[in-house]
């Protein structure tokens, strides 16, 4: 399968803590992009990252890319209660015309 | 922009009823995409569009799905006749280029009894 594969599945921490999540993957890409989607709403994108770059920031996130491991992290730092949310990462696989979305990680961030 | 309209936003309707689905893309967006959510099978690609045309529908589950873009503004997916495995939540997102960011829009929760 195509398909980036979340690790963990679920993750809970105590507000104020870091957040990482994984993602792996198995082809080469064009580029690998992080979502977010709140309960009962539709997800949100976060970041993207071409497979050329190695690292990404946007406020409290930071996306590093590894093409060498075919592996992404996104860190959320400094978690809020309104960060609780799931994540998704998604790849753009090359020689492919549609972004592959992963099962998602559950973070919960207890005040 | 108003993002990606989907309608209705709740559907319950009964096993063997047909059900339309609707979505209006950010306007200037090429590409169109429906999704399934479900706890079970989580987010599924359904089918795509590139510039009104059908790119991949090979995750449409069954010949009782079809998905049409007449034009650049308007897309539906409907299930003729609907079964209780169909509920789930159906998201339509669209994005300038199939491999883009794409756009969600608020989702369409779908119940058959």
């Amino acid at each position: 399968s195509q398909q980036g594969e979340e690790d963990p599945q679920a993750l809970s921490i105590q507000e104020g803590e870091n957040a990482t999540m994984n993602c792996s993957y198995k082809t080469s890409i064009n580029n690998l992009q992080w979502y977010r989607q709140n309960s009962g709403r539709g997800l949100v994108h976060l970041i993207l990252i071409r497979s050329n770059e190695r690292e990404k920031h946007s406020g409290r996130l930071r996306v590093t890319l590894d093409t060498s491991k075919k592996s992404s992290s996104l860190l959320i730092t400094a978690s809020r209660a309104a960060d609780t949310a799931s994540y998704f990462c998604a790849t753009g696989f090359q020689g492919a015309q549609k972004l592959v979305f992963g099962q998602g990680t559950r973070l919960t961030i207890n005040p | 922009d108003a993002g990606v309209i989907q309608s209705p936003r709740h559907e319950v309707t009964e096993m063997g009823q047909e059900v339309t689905l609707r979505c209006k893309p950010i306007s200037g967006h090429n590409s169109l995409f429906w999704y399934r959510q479900t706890m079970m099978r989580g987010l599924e690609l359904l089918i795509y569009f590139n510039n009104n045309v059908p790119i991949d529908d090979s995750g449409m589950p069954e010949d009782r799905f079809s998905a049409k873009m007449p034009n650049a503004s308007f897309s539906t997916l409907k299930i003729q006749p609907s079964e209780p495995r169909d509920s789930a939540v159906y998201f339509c997102a669209s994005s300038l280029f199939t491999t883009d960011t794409q756009y969600f829009g608020p989702g369409t929760r779908l119940t058959v009894l």
